[in-house]
This record gives structure tokens, sequence and C-alpha cells, in this order.
């Protein structure tokens, strides 16, 4: 069964740039046929999707986010990660990672992880 | 800007059935829109229940089913049981842009 899991700083000062790595388990990145996804909920809150990427390095990004949102993968580590510029109080949120069997899905999800943008 | 939205909030009684629907501000909901349907509890990662509109994951319980109904994406649950108290939130995928929208969620309570 695959899982993900969610890795980064938990803190994050305002204008600096936001890194989170999601490592696979359970299946291999490579493989393809799958779109890894980071998406991410403000403090009770919905879901708010931030972009995907493909096995290859197609990505996909939210076109709210989209000028400060760079999304790559290393199929060596079988990991994928996020990179969220700018940061702002607003975006604190759980960040999660996930799988998708198409650009159209969901299956797995990370445990998810708290990020918090704080002076 | 595209909006998928969602009944804030459902009640249902313990062994009835309920549908929560999920609609896209830019038109009725079709299969194309690839319709998919998520389970939160509290403190827990969402957990994937139903993609393309009407298929399930192998972990997916009976008892919930998806549909189009009325121009909308839909979410059944029949014989609702008290642990399916949770937020339930759709996806829409809009392939034109290649992205992916939720919807605000549904709060169902089981009274």
């Amino acid at each position: 069964q695959v899982q993900l899991q969610e890795s980064g700083p938990g803190l994050v000062k305002p204008s600096q740039t936001l890194s989170l790595t999601c490592t696979v388990s359970g299946g291999s990145i490579s493989s393809g046929g799958y779109y890894w996804s980071w998406i991410r909920q403000h403090p009770g809150k919905g879901l708010e999707w931030i972009g995907y990427i493909y096995y290859s390095g197609s990505t996909y990004y939210n076109p709210s986010l989209k000028s400060r949102v760079t999304i790559s993968v290393d199929t060596s580590k079988n990991q994928f990660s996020l990179k969220l510029s700018s940061v702002t109080a607003a975006d604190t949120a759980v960040y999660y990672c996930a799988r998708g069997r198409s650009s159209s899905s969901v299956d797995y999800w990370g445990q998810g992880t708290l990020v918090t943008v704080s002076s | 800007q595209t909006v998928v939205t969602q009944e804030p909030s459902l009640t249902v009684s313990p062994g009835g059935t309920v549908t929560l629907t999920c609609a896209s501000s830019t038109g009725a909901v079709t299969s194309g829109y690839y319709p998919n349907w998520f389970q939160q509890k509290p403190g827990q990662a969402p957990r994937a229940l139903i993609y393309s509109t009407s298929n399930k994951h192998s972990w997916t319980p009976a008892r919930f089913s998806g549909s189009l109904l009325g121009g909308k994406a839909a979410l059944t649950l029949s014989g609702v049981q008290p642990e399916d108290e949770a937020e339930y939130y759709c996806l829409l995928y809009y392939g034109g842009a290649q992205r992916v929208v939720f919807g605000g969620g549904t709060k169902l309570t089981v009274l």
C-alpha cells in the first residue's frame, strides 16, 4: 500500500520560502501513471489544491498561486517537493501531499503537516 | 474565478439516507468533471471515497455511492452509521485548464 509522508519546517518567517518534501513508500514515483499533488487546508477551513506534478516532470498549478509555487520531483529519492515563495500569514495551513491515478483524482493522502508563517 | 458549492451542513438520523451535492459556478456538472468525494474527520487527513462520479475505491464502504443529479455531482449515504459524521468535500476537474477545484465542504451530523 502506498504511503506518503510530508516533512519540512513547521515555522517559516514572512517573505521567506516555504519548502516541503513528500516521501513516497510502497510504490515508485518513476513507475509512472500517477499524479503527485500538494493540497493545503487553512485552519478550520476547506481544502485548496496547490498543484501537481506528473512523474515526467510536467506540472500544473492553481492559477491563484502559480506565480509563487514550484513543484518538483526527485525520482532517485522517491520524493516530490513544494516550494512556495514570499509567504505571508495567509499561507499558514496544514499542507498535504497526495497521489492521484489521473490528473482528475486523488486517492492516497499524507497525514499532513502544519506550517505556520510568523516572525 | 470558478467556485464549487456544497451544502454547508446536513443532519441525518442513524440508519437514514442523505444526499450531498456539488455544484459548479460554470454550469451543469457532467461526468467530464470527474467528480471525486472525500471524507474528513477532525484531526485526520481526508480519505478518498469516490472518483470519476461513481467509482469506489477498494476501501469505500458499500453504503456510499456517487452519481449526477440535477446538474450536480451527488454523494448518497444509505443506512448512515454514527461513524459517518464528518466533513465531506467534493473535487471537480476542469480539463480545459487542467486544474482541480475543491468544494467548500459539507458538515454531516448524525443525530
